[in-house]
């Protein structure tokens, strides 16, 4: 299981686009990488999903090196309902393991 | 996308009971599912790791006679808090892993125990 690392927070304005990177180092050959967003009590939501190069839905785009070594979840015009831990993983196999995760904060 | 139903969403129980939480997978068949506690302001641990059919597998420092996981069918994992206490309040979720469509991983919306 890659390590991940991500800023503890970031701050942001309604209408802006934001843009978390995180840190996966030691990723192996066969490991996703994955993000999910998190509001208080509720589980974690799916976002988006990728291997390498680009990957884009309806919600965020994912961008990926070819080195895979990182990751930048950008999310296209904000809004106050964005305001939510993000989470970065990077692994496969049986099991997910959650780093810290991005609080951000979206304000008028 | 895929759906995992989480039952109840909370439970307020008195210290020494037992609390039975259910984990569904509506729309797949999930073999693996996992279970996680989350703290106030602090990221989702992993508890254990429920396949169907077999024995759960527990990380380390998880009491497996304190935390009882059952994966009885494809759709259905439960997982038992015994004898509750103050300390094992917390914020408990499952995921289930929708191997086909890769490693995604799709969540309940999560049980929140506080134990009086």
């Amino acid at each position: 299981l890659a390590k991940t690392t991500q800023p503890i927070s970031m701050d942001s304005y309604e209408g802006q686009e934001v843009n978390i990177t995180c840190s996966h180092n030691n990723i192996a050959t066969n490991d996703y990488i994955t993000w999910y967003q998190q509001f208080p009590s509720q589980g974690p939501r799916f976002i988006i999903q990728g291997y390498k190069t680009k990957v884009t839905n309806e919600v965020a785009s994912l961008f990926i090196p070819a080195d895979r070594k990182s990751s930048t979840l950008s999310l296209p015009r904000v809004s106050l309902s964005d305001t939510a831990v993000y989470y970065c993983l990077a692994g496969g196999g049986n099991k997910l393991t959650f780093g810290t995760g991005t609080q951000l904060k979206v304000e008028l | 996308g895929a759906v995992v139903s989480q039952h109840p969403s909370r439970v307020i129980c008195k210290s020494g009971t037992s609390v039975k939480i259910e984990c569904r997978s509506l729309d797949f068949q999930a073999t693996t599912m996992f279970w996680y506690r989350q703290f106030p302001k602090q990221s989702l641990m992993l508890m254990a790791t429920s396949n169907e059919g077999s024995k759960a597998t527990y990380e380390q420092g998880v009491e497996k006679d304190k935390f009882l996981i059952n994966h009885a069918s494809l759709t259905l994992s439960t997982l038992t808090v015994t004898s509750a206490h103050p300390e094992d309040s917390s914020f408990y979720i499952c995921s289930a892993r929708e191997g086909l469509r890769g490693e995604k991983l799709f969540f309940g919306s999560g049980t929140q125990l506080s134990v009086l």
